[in-house]
């Protein structure tokens, strides 16, 4: 069965520090791994999402993510974190190998990531 | 472009009592979903719809019922409320069929309490 793992609950880091979110998946066939942020009393929104091609994929709000084959990990990263990016952030899987007309998707935990001035 | 809106944002009610979460999306999206949102849970899918009167099982499905008449709606209904089903519920839709790369877009969620 398809599933998703995010080990942190929180993550907490220093404005202007790198920072990373983990998330590693299990599925059989071929993976497509999405990125969701949420911020307080509002809904997810899209920040990217990983199909094919090349593993480093490129978001919304500077955001990127690498995909590892070999580690099973989708980890989300940012070269300078900000105050604004403190969120909830959810990673998602799909199962390539499963027919696509149920289109759906299964969610991590989440991670809490907390951005201090 | 309003999207996709949730009503109400906010409910309180009784154990035993029937709630309806409204749902609508201005895209035509062929697909919409309805999840919750419960801690240490992250979002699980409760049902979801292909097209007006299609709909189908998620992973919890069971106190709930959904219907869609019109492409456009997709309402949730908690025909006998109970406590465990207090929790924040989010719609969704994507655009087409059987197409694993569609992105799903999220409304902004509401807020049931279950007392």
């Amino acid at each position: 069965a398809q599933s998703v793992a995010q080990p942190e609950d929180q993550v907490n880091v220093a404005e202007g520090n790198p920072l990373t979110v983990k998330c590693t998946y299990s599925v059989s066939g071929n993976p497509y791994l999405f990125w969701y942020v949420q911020y307080p009393n509002r809904g997810l929104q899209f920040l990217l999402k990983y199909i094919t091609g090349d593993n480093l994929v490129k978001g919304s709000y500077g955001f990127e993510a690498e995909f590892n084959k070999s580690q099973t990990s989708f980890h989300l990263k940012k070269p300078s974190a900000l105050v604004s990016d403190s969120a909830l952030y959810f990673c998602a899987v799909r199962d390539g190998r499963y027919g696509g007309a149920t289109n759906k998707l299964i969610f991590g935990t989440g991670t809490l990531l907390a951005v201090q001035p | 472009d309003a999207g996709i809106t949730q009503s109400p944002r906010y409910k309180i009610t009784e154990t035993g009592r029937q709630v309806t979460l409204m749902c609508h999306q201005t895209w035509s999206h062929s697909y919409m979903f309805w999840y919750r949102q419960d801690l240490g849970h992250g979002l699980r899918l409760i049902y979801y719809s292909a097209a007006a009167d299609i709909t189908d099982k998620g992973e919890v499905p069971d106190g709930y019922v959904v219907s869609r008449s019109k492409t456009e709606n997709f309402p949730l209904t908690l025909e006998s409320a109970t406590r465990s089903q207090t929790s924040v519920y989010f719609c969704a839709s994507s655009e087409s069929m059987a197409s694993y790369t569609d992105t799903q877009y999220f409304g902004p969620g509401t807020r049931l309490t279950v007392l």
